[in-house]
């Protein structure tokens, strides 16, 4: 099993452009998680899937879409994409649904975004 | 508003020595808390979790300790081994919440 999976790696954009990270899991889970760490602030959620069809804002959702595409695929888009969103990208699953105590998440390796 | 503070950003230690890693947070309505641990260029992987329910919980070399009535969380790792040198998130979450709350993490050192 390949676990959770992402591209691209790293990419780098110009301020205003566009582009969709790809997040792909193969561990059958309901939940789908987007976060983003900066330095010195940790790993913050931008949006979450509790379960394919849904989808819910977290700490920092302004200037991100996403989409359940899926039970397996997760993605995030930077319709005009700003300097400020110049960060470490991660995707996660869990194999528990929204209400439990256990939220043991699975990352990614991450993607390298620079908005210059 | 950072809830899960970890204060200090590094630490290092003998190898075959305790390492002590720490974190506060300030909701009380945290009632699980996990450690991940991070390689560069990797995602964070989980490594214990422990339920405010216990004040404990041993797996191997880790052990988490609680204090609630402090708000306060500690990994214990022993022996240390060169192969932990990673960064340690402390994380907490309220029971039926999808947000998992990160600290900024401990970057530790063991030094063979």
């Amino acid at each position: 099993n390949a676990g959770v999976t992402q591209t691209p790696k790293f990419q780098v954009l110009k301020t205003g452009q566009s582009m969709t990270l790809q997040c792909a899991q193969d561990m059958n889970h309901n939940s789908m998680y987007w976060y983003r760490q900066d330095p010195g602030m940790g790993l913050r959620l931008i949006y979450y899937s509790a379960s394919e069809g849904t989808t819910d804002k977290g700490e920092v959702p302004n200037g991100y879409n996403v989409s359940r595409l899926n039970k397996r695929e997760f993605s995030l888009r930077l319709e005009s994409a700003a300097p400020s969103q110049t960060s470490v990208y991660f995707c996660a699953s869990s194999e528990v649904p929204s209400g439990s105590s256990y939220n043991e998440q699975f990352f990614g390796p991450g993607t390298r975004l620079t908005v210059l | 508003d950072q809830q899960v503070k970890q204060n200090s950003p590094s630490l290092s230690v003998q190898e075959g020595r305790i390492s002590i890693l720490n974190c506060d947070y300030t909701n009380s309505m945290f009632d699980y808390f996990l450690w991940y641990k991070k390689y560069p260029a990797e995602g964070p992987t989980f490594l214990i979790s422990i339920s405010s329910i216990k004040d404990k919980n041993e797996d191997g070399r880790f052990t988490v300790f609680l204090n609630k009535s402090a708000k306060h969380l500690s990994l214990h790792i022993v022996p240390s081994q060169p192969g932990d040198s990673a960064v340690y998130f402390c994380a907490a979450i309220k029971t039926g919440a999808n947000n998992l709350f990160f600290g900024t993490g401990t970057r530790l050192t063991v030094i063979p």
